[in-house]
């Protein structure tokens, strides 16, 4: 039962362009959401996150967008650089301390 | 601090021989995970840990399978016997006391088993 679920495991964006990655959640427990990026050989690393009080979250060129009714999730990485091409991870917990991952999208961003 | 250290950083087995991934968390984090990585699941859960005591072991996928956290600042996750369909990257992750916030990753085991 995959309860974070990121149905697009790739994507391939022009630098400078906007990159969009989407994430769906199933249960109407979890609270907070965060976004992780991963490179080949290294762990994932923390990226943005965001409480389910809020429906926007910015830092950088990095924007998290919560969508509670629709149990959507989407990062957006304005512009895109090819330093960003990662796989990126949507995770969420229901505030137990319990974190749940999605399957990842692999993001490949062109010069 | 040096985040968090796994050992070793790969492995190659047998199958049917015993495996044992280590894991030193973050000094002062109280939670500890074990996830898998694979291409279908993505960062599978398979246990955590709350102040040295398994929380949710439900994604333990048989019974071969077994961690333990001695203390605050090891665990392990073994498996035995080990299969050729173990293989995967194995992460282990510590965050702190406190909700809300980013678990930290260790670089992974990367576990081959032939």
């Amino acid at each position: 039962d995959q309860q974070v679920k990121q149905n697009s495991p790739s994507l391939s964006v022009q630098e400078g362009r906007i990159s969009i990655l989407n994430c769906d959640y199933t249960n109407s427990m979890f609270d907070y959401f965060l976004w992780y990026k991963k490179y080949p050989a290294e762990g994932p690393t923390f990226l943005i996150s965001i409480s389910s009080i809020k429906d926007k979250n910015e830092d950088g060129r990095f924007t998290v967008f919560l969508n509670k009714s629709a149990k959507h999730l989407s990062l957006h990485i304005v512009p895109s650089q090819p330093g960003d091409s990662a796989v990126y991870f949507c995770a969420a917990t229901p505030n137990t301390g319990k974190l749940i991952f999605g399957q990842g999208t692999t993001l490949q961003v062109k010069p | 601090d040096a985040g968090v250290i796994q050992s070793p950083r790969h492995e190659v087995t047998e199958m049917g021989q015993e495996v044992t991934l280590r894991c030193k968390p973050i000094s002062g984090h109280d939670y500890l995970f074990w996830y898998r990585q694979t291409m279908m699941r993505g960062l599978e859960l398979l246990i955590y840990f709350n102040n040295n005591v398994p929380i949710d072991d439900s994604g333990m996928p048989e019974d071969r399978f077994s961690a333990k956290m001695p203390n605050a600042s090891f665990s392990t996750l073994k498996i035995q016997p080990s299969e050729p369909r173990d293989s995967a990257v194995y992460f282990c992750a510590s965050s702190p006391l406190y909700m809300n916030t980013e678990a930290f990753f260790g670089q992974g085991t990367r576990l081959t088993v032939v």
